[in-house]
């Protein structure tokens, strides 16, 4: 089955130890998200690849950076995780920007804990 | 500024039918759509209306209504399984899907 896939679903991390979220999809689409979401909190956009086109959101913290190096994988890298940084992060994925009909397909999230 | 209200919390029982609302104020619109997250889970999408009615899809239906930036979704024949969040979101003229913030749907036997 096509799909959109995370790894680690769990990730234990030190403070100010760098870590590296993974995301891969088997779906083709050219748009890529990260969110993170917190506890009883909507999603909140870090940025997206639209096919190479990196997109940042202007309130994401210059901590976060992602790469794609090709369509089907994406990775979000935290270069100084914090304690506030704490969250499960979510990819998902969509065939074009403004196709909404068939909504975006989301992976099974990475929570991360920072100790 | 970007804001989608929705109630946080909505108790219902087993069996009956419950209606989760949610008003929009967006800069342009390209649609509502409607997700559902369990607890520990990923966001699943159910349902997206670009025009103004009723979509339905098996138990769950959609409405919206442009011109009073309002929409819903409609849950019948609740089951134990319903219980999870369900969050609104409307894609704006920049194509940023806008959040709501979530309601959490409470199901009572």
């Amino acid at each position: 089955d096509a799909m959109v896939i995370q790894n680690p679903r769990y990730q234990v991390t030190q403070f100010g130890k760098p870590v590296t979220l993974s995301c891969s999809q088997t779906l083709n689409h050219n748009v890529m998200y990260w969110y993170q979401q917190k506890s009883s909190q909507a999603p909140k956009l870090l940025f997206h690849y639209y096919d190479k086109d990196f997109n940042n959101e202007a309130d994401t913290p210059d901590n976060f950076q992602s790469r794609r190096p090709n369509t089907s994988f994406c990775f979000l890298d935290i270069r100084s995780p914090g304690l506030g940084d704490a969250a499960m992060y979510l990819c998902a994925t969509t065939w074009d920007r403004g196709s909404l009909g068939d909504g975006y397909t989301f992976g099974s999230g990475t929570r991360l804990t920072v100790v | 500024g970007q804001s989608l209200e929705q109630p946080s919390e909505v108790t219902a029982v087993e069996g009956a039918i419950v209606q989760i609302n949610c008003t929009y104020q967006t800069s342009g619109f390209y649609g509502l759509s409607w997700y559902q997250q369990h607890d520990g889970g990923a966001p699943t999408f159910l349902s997206y209306n670009a025009l103004d009615g009723l979509e339905e899809t098996g138990r769950f239906s959609s409405f919206l209504s442009r011109s009073d930036s309002y929409g819903y979704l409609l849950l019948q024949e609740l089951q134990m399984k319903d219980s999870a969040s369900y969050f609104c979101a409307v894609m704006d003229s920049n194509y940023q899907l806008i959040w709501g913030a979530g309601t959490k749907l409470i199901i009572k036997p």
